[in-house]
């Protein structure tokens, strides 16, 4: 069963500080997402990494991928106030459904 | 992204009616569709698969007789909440997929609130 860890679930963090969040997934797999929710919305795509070493950036927020260590990150810089939400990574299993890890809920203050 | 739309956005009924949800991917031909619920303050879990034109499987716990699902076409499915409870009050969201395709892209979600 693929199993998908994210730590920390909560984290409050000022604006301007960086901080990263993790995600470990416990089988092998090729297609690793990051998203973002906003309260009583949908999820919105960030990320998608497809291979080992894969990284991407947006903005403030930036993604990567080890698929030997079975680890993804999100690292997010300068934080602002406007990056307040929760954020969930979610691994594709063989049938391209998609297994959510807990999910980290950022709160940037002032 | 792929444009998903989801109807109704909203519902609240009285516990034993049946709810219908429809899930249109607008721009691609979607061959699989999948089913996922949130409950408040909890993540996403998967509760179906459906493919164009077969019939759905569904995760371990999940009642395909409560939940009906039918993926007529590839660009419309649907998931029928049969005599629902308050227990199945969560939100439903639906991702149309192109299989193959790297992108997932979520509908907007029904939250569906059961009396």
């Amino acid at each position: 069963e693929l199993k998908v860890e994210q730590n920390p679930l909560f984290l409050s963090m000022q604006e301007g500080k960086n901080y990263t969040i993790y995600c470990n997934y416990s089988t092998t797999s090729d297609r690793l997402y990051w998203y973002r929710q906003d309260p009583g919305k949908s999820l919105e795509s960030l990320f998608v990494l497809l291979s080992n070493g894969a990284v991407k950036q947006e903005g403030r927020l930036m993604a990567s991928l080890d698929t030997k260590a079975r680890l993804s990150t999100l690292h997010i810089t300068a934080a602002v106030h406007d990056l307040s939400a929760t954020y969930f990574c979610a691994v594709a299993n063989s049938g391209y459904a998609l297994n959510f890890g807990k999910g980290t809920s950022l709160l940037v203050t002032p | 992204g792929a444009v998903v739309s989801q109807h109704p956005s909203r519902v609240i009924c009285k516990s034993g009616t049946s709810v219908k949800i429809e899930c249109r991917s607008l721009d691609f031909q979607a061959t699989t569709m999948f089913w996922y619920r949130q409950f408040p303050k909890q993540s996403l879990m998967l509760m179906a698969t459906s493919n164009e034109g077969s019939k759905a499987t569904y995760e371990q716990g999940v009642e395909k007789d409560k939940f009906l699902i039918n993926h007529a076409s590839l660009t419309l499915s649907t998931l029928t909440v049969t005599s629902a409870h308050p227990e199945d009050s969560s939100f439903y969201i639906c991702t149309p997929y192109a299989g193959g395709a790297n992108e997932q892209f979520f509908g907007p979600g029904t939250r569906l609130t059961v009396l």
